[in-house]
């Protein structure tokens, strides 16, 4: 059973215009919710987090909301560059702290000129 | 500063064979992790270790094993490789210091078994 869904498996948008992706979950225990980037023949890196006790959380061009009540994160990322292309992970983090992060199995944002 | 690093990067077994994935990281973590990702899938958790001496089991931790004999480095053992844990490897390291205890992840190891 998936703990953490991210449905749109592909996301295409246009350069300058905003791109949100979302996330949803299922487990009440997770306390930090983590969105990680991929490109290509890479590891993840780490992009923004958000605690479960904040509903929103900004970086930059990079602003994470969470909606507890739903279930459900959002990744907004507003201009979208071409840079910007590459498969974005949700992950969540349970309270032990030190135990590893659950994933979800990625969206692959498109940014077209 | 490396960060975080994977030896090999690539390697193809025959089912049966035994190999080691080497993990190394260089910013004084405390906790490392071992992952593997398949296509059209997430991360999934194989053993991840909190602390030198210490391991423990993930989400898929069946045939592999794990050692943690130095902090700096994380070792995957696979025992007798079977065409299932074809896969691509990530190893990554994380220290309570940061806000939540965001993981760094090494560039992966990409292991195909005939």
């Amino acid at each position: 059973d998936q703990q953490v869904k991210q449905n749109s498996p592909s996301l295409s948008v246009q350069e300058g215009r905003i791109s949100i992706l979302n996330c949803d979950y299922t487990n009440s225990m997770f306390d930090y919710f983590l969105w990680y980037k991929k490109y290509p023949a890479e590891g993840p890196t780490f992009l923004i987090s958000i605690s479960s006790i904040k509903d929103k959380n900004e970086d930059g061009r990079f602003t994470v909301f969470l909606n507890k009540s739903a279930k459900h994160l959002s990744l907004h990322i507003v201009p979208s560059q071409p840079g910007d292309s590459a498969v974005y992970f949700c992950a969540a983090r349970g309270r032990g702290g030190a135990d590893g992060l659950t994933f979800g199995k990625g969206t692959h944002l498109i940014i077209q000129p | 500063n490396a960060g975080v690093t994977q030896t090999p990067k690539f390697r193809v077994l025959k089912t049966g064979q035994s190999m080691t994935l080497l993990c190394a990281q260089d910013m004084n973590h405390e906790y490392m992790y071992w992952y593997r990702q398949d296509p059209g899938m997430g991360l999934r958790l194989i053993h991840y270790s909190v602390g030198e001496g210490t391991t423990a089991k993930g989400e898929v931790p069946d045939g592999y094993n794990v050692s943690r004999l130095k902090k700096q480095n994380f070792l995957l053992g696979l025992e007798s490789a079977a065409p299932s844990q074809t896969s691509v490897y990530f190893c990554a390291s994380s220290w309570e210091g940061g806000t939540a205890y965001e993981q760094y992840f090494g560039p992966g190891t990409r292991l195909t078994v005939t």
